[in-house]
């Protein structure tokens, strides 16, 4: 089994700023990666596929780079909407497909 | 627009079963792979189980395998999750999740609201 692990598990950033979220994998997983955004009462949203692509309608300036073992999810201008809590997951090797165990993004 | 919608869950008592529903609707529901996706009170996401399209393959967590029963009906475009032997630890809400088509991509691309099931005598 691929273990994913997220760090930091909280970062608290300022509106406006940059805040940039890792992620590390077990093993490759090539670019099998997706990032998804989870705010407090709601399912998940797809925001990221292949690693670095952005799922339908998702804003700018949210990035994914990364491959391999190492990945990372960058919100260049946080916007109020953004707070939220933030899963990698890899689809790569299964199953089981694997999630790392989240990032609260919080106001600082 | 897909849409995904749960149902099912409840109050069960340990040991005994539930069997939880998803309503798809906004897309071709038969030539989609789903799975069931959970979350414990306050923790992170866990993949419980999966079915391709056509029911060929289908995939459980070690925690749930002999327990869970994935299984579709696609002409009334509904996914179900047949649990068996519930435990304390299945308490969770239970999202029904699509996987996005093509090869390699195994990710989820729409997931349903959620639906609650709570393990307690």
């Amino acid at each position: 089994e691929i273990v994913m692990t997220q760090s930091p598990a909280t970062l608290s950033v300022s509106p406006g700023e940059r805040a940039t979220l890792s992620c590390r994998a077990s093993q490759s997983v090539s670019s099998s990666l997706a990032w998804y955004q989870q705010k407090p009462g709601q399912a998940p949203r797809l925001l990221i596929y292949g690693a670095s692509t952005r799922a339908t309608g998702i804003p700018a300036r949210f990035s994914g780079g990364g491959s391999g073992t190492e990945f990372t999810l960058t919100i260049s201008s946080l916007q109020s909407e953004d707070f939220a809590v933030y899963y990698c997951q890899q689809y790569k090797n299964w199953p089981p497909k694997t999630f790392g165990q989240g990032t609260k993004l919080e106001i600082k | 627009q897909a849409q995904l919608v749960e149902s099912g869950g409840g109050v069960v008592q340990p040991g005994r079963s539930l069997r939880l529903s998803c309503a798809a609707s906004g897309f071709t529901f038969s030539t989609y792979a789903m799975h069931w996706v959970r979350q414990a009170p306050g923790k992170g996401l866990e993949w419980v189980a999966g079915t391709s399209y056509d029911e060929t393959f289908k995939y459980y967590a070690d925690s749930v395998r002999g327990r869970f029963s994935i299984s579709r009906d696609s002409p009334k475009n509904t996914l179900y999750l047949q649990m068996t032997s519930l435990r304390a630890e299945d308490t969770a809400v239970y999202y029904c999740a699509r996987e996005a088509r093509g090869y390699d991509q195994y990710y989820f691309d729409h997931w349903g609201q959620g639906t609650q099931v709570t393990v307690s005598s």
